[in-house]
């Protein structure tokens, strides 16, 4: 059976740094294409990253430069690194597998504030 | 970046009727390799993550009801449920998948009339 758990969202102030994860079983996500895609309180999806089955990466524009995404394929867990933190990254954080998602976690819960 | 635009917004539909909902692509997402559209569909409901229905514009997803149909071609899209039923009461988002960067349409509601 395919899960995603994601973990490490918390209350972190402005500027500040956190780093997400998202335990994956049921495939290897080393030959998997996985997102991460966020999603503001009361709004709508917003991809911000993947990493490709050849280790590549891509970014939304919007968190260019701040967020890394990474994974360890001996825990077969991806990662997301996020620093200078800002209000506008509070959401909702989710993995999901695949150009087309047929996979997702239940998501963590990331807030920016002071 | 490819923007899509969902159209409508917000949507109410009375149960056993017909559902529409439509997405407008920038740019072509066409993959040349297959001849197919890089667009997915995605079923929301509160508290829960999204639910794929449909990939590559058309297939629908192992286990979607049959009620649930996309269609569409150059840059726009349609997903179609034939009718509504109660479960059906969510928001539904389109994704593309072509290229390097992936995006959304910003949603629409789906509400019983």
């Amino acid at each position: 059976e395919v899960q995603l758990v994601e973990s490490g969202g918390d209350l972190v102030q402005p500027g500040g740094s956190l780093r997400l994860s998202c335990v994956v079983s049921g495939f290897t996500i080393s030959s998997s294409y996985m997102s991460w895609v966020r999603q503001a309180p009361g709004k709508g999806l917003e991809w911000i990253s993947i990493i490709y089955n050849d280790g590549t990466t891509y970014y939304a524009e919007s968190v260019k430069g701040r967020f890394t995404i990474s994974r360890d394929n001996s825990k077969n867990t991806l990662y997301l690194q996020m620093n200078s933190l800002r209000a506008e990254d509070t959401a909702v954080y989710y993995c999901a597998r695949d150009s087309h998602m047929p996979y997702w976690g239940q998501g963590t819960l990331v807030t920016v504030s002071s | 970046d490819i923007v899509m635009t969902q159209s409508p917004d917000s949507l109410a539909v009375s149960l056993g009727e017909r559902a529409t909902i439509n997405c407008k692509s920038s740019q072509s997402v066409l993959y040349s390799p297959n001849n197919k559209y890089c667009l997915a569909w995605f079923q929301q409901k509160p508290g829960q993550p999204p639910k794929l229905l449909i990939y590559w514009a058309s297939t629908r997803e192992s286990g979607v009801p049959d009620r649930f149909s996309g269609s569409g071609s150059g840059t726009d899209f349609t997903l179609t449920i034939s009718s509504l039923q109660p479960e059906d009461v969510a928001v539904y988002y389109c994704q593309q998948y072509y290229g390097t960067l992936y995006t959304f349409g910003q949603g629409t509601r789906l509400e019983i009339k």
